[in-house]
C-alpha cells in the first residue's frame, strides 16, 4: 500500500512555456501533500505544502506566482512550473502521508519529475 | 543550526560488510525518525520508521534512536551490491526535515 505517482517522470520544454506536474497517491487518500526540489548531489528541499481544498503553504524564498500548486481532491495535487527558465531546472518530487492512523505518518514519495528548461 | 545532520561521505564498502550510517539531530522534541534510501533518479523510498527511542529491526536493515544523545543510526548486514545507493535520514514533526545524504557503494 501507500503508492504515490508522479507523471511525467521527465519533461524537456522551451523557456517561456508552463509545465504541469501531477501526484497522485493511488491507494489512500491524502488530504496533505508535500512538494520538493532537489539538485544534483543534495538533498530535498521542502517547495510547499499542498492542502486538500485550500491554499498552498510555501516555505521562506519559494516563488508561489511561479510554482503554483492545486490539490483539488483526495488524490490528486498538481504542480505548474509557470514561464519556466533555464535555472527551473531540477528534479521535483512530491510525496503524501500513508494511510491515517495515529500520530504522524511517514511520507510516501513519487518517483520525480526531471524537468530541462531550454 | 540544521534540523538535521549527516555525513555525506561517499561510504565505500566491500559486499557482506555491515553498514553503518548516523545522523544527529538538533531539537529534542522530534519523536519520529525515519530513513529513506533513494536510487539515482528515483524518488525516497521509505526503508525504516520509528517512534521515539529504541530499536527497530527489518531483515538486513536495524535503525536505532538515542534521543538522549540525539543520534539516530542505521545499520545494514550482509550488504550487497543492490544496496549501493543514498541513503537518507530524516526527523518528522508533520514536516520532514532530512539529512543531506550518506553516499553508499557496495563493492562486489
Amino acid at each position: 500500500g501507500a503508492v504515490v505517482s508522479q507523471h511525467p517522470s521527465w519533461v524537456i520544454c522551451k523557456s517561456g512555456t508552463s509545465v504541469k506536474i501531477e501526484c497522485r497517491s493511488l491507494d489512500f487518500q491524502a488530504t496533505t501533500m508535500f512538494w520538493y526540489r532537489q539538485f544534483p548531489k543534495q538533498s530535498l528541499m521542502l517547495m510547499a505544502t499542498s492542502n486538500e481544498g485550500s491554499k498552498a503553504t510555501y516555505e521562506q524564498g519559494v516563488e508561489k506566482d511561479k510554482f503554483l500548486i492545486n490539490h483539488a481532491s483526495l488524490t490528486l495535487s498538481t504542480l505548474t512550473v509557470t514561464s519556466a527558465h533555464p535555472e527551473d531546472s531540477s528534479f521535483y518530487i512530491c510525496s503524501a502521508g500513508g494511510p491515517s492512523g495515529t500520530g504522524v505518518q511517514p511520507q510516501h514519495f513519487g518517483d520525480g519529475t526531471r524537468l530541462s528548461i531550454l | 543550526q540544521k534540523e538535521v545532520e549527516q555525513d555525506p561521505g561517499p561510504l565505500s564498502v566491500p559486499e557482506g560488510a555491515i553498514v553503518s550510517l548516523n545522523c544527529t539531530y538538533s531539537n529534542s522534541a522530534f519523536q519520529y525518525f525515519m530513513w529513506y534510501r533513494q536510487y539515482s533518479r528515483k524518488g525516497p523510498e521509505l526503508l525504516m520508521y520509528t517512534y521515539s527511542s529504541g530499536n527497530k529491526e527489518d531483515g538486513r536493515f536495524t535503525a536505532q534512536v538515542d534521543k538522549s544523545s540525539k543520534y539516530i543510526s542505521l545499520f545494514i548486514r550482509d550488504s550487497q551490491p543492490s544496496d549501493s545507493a543514498t541513503y537518507l535520514c530524516a526527523v518528522n514533526d508533520y514536516k520532514l526535515s532530512f539529512g543531506a545524504g550518506t553516499t553508499v557503494t557496495v563493492r562486489a
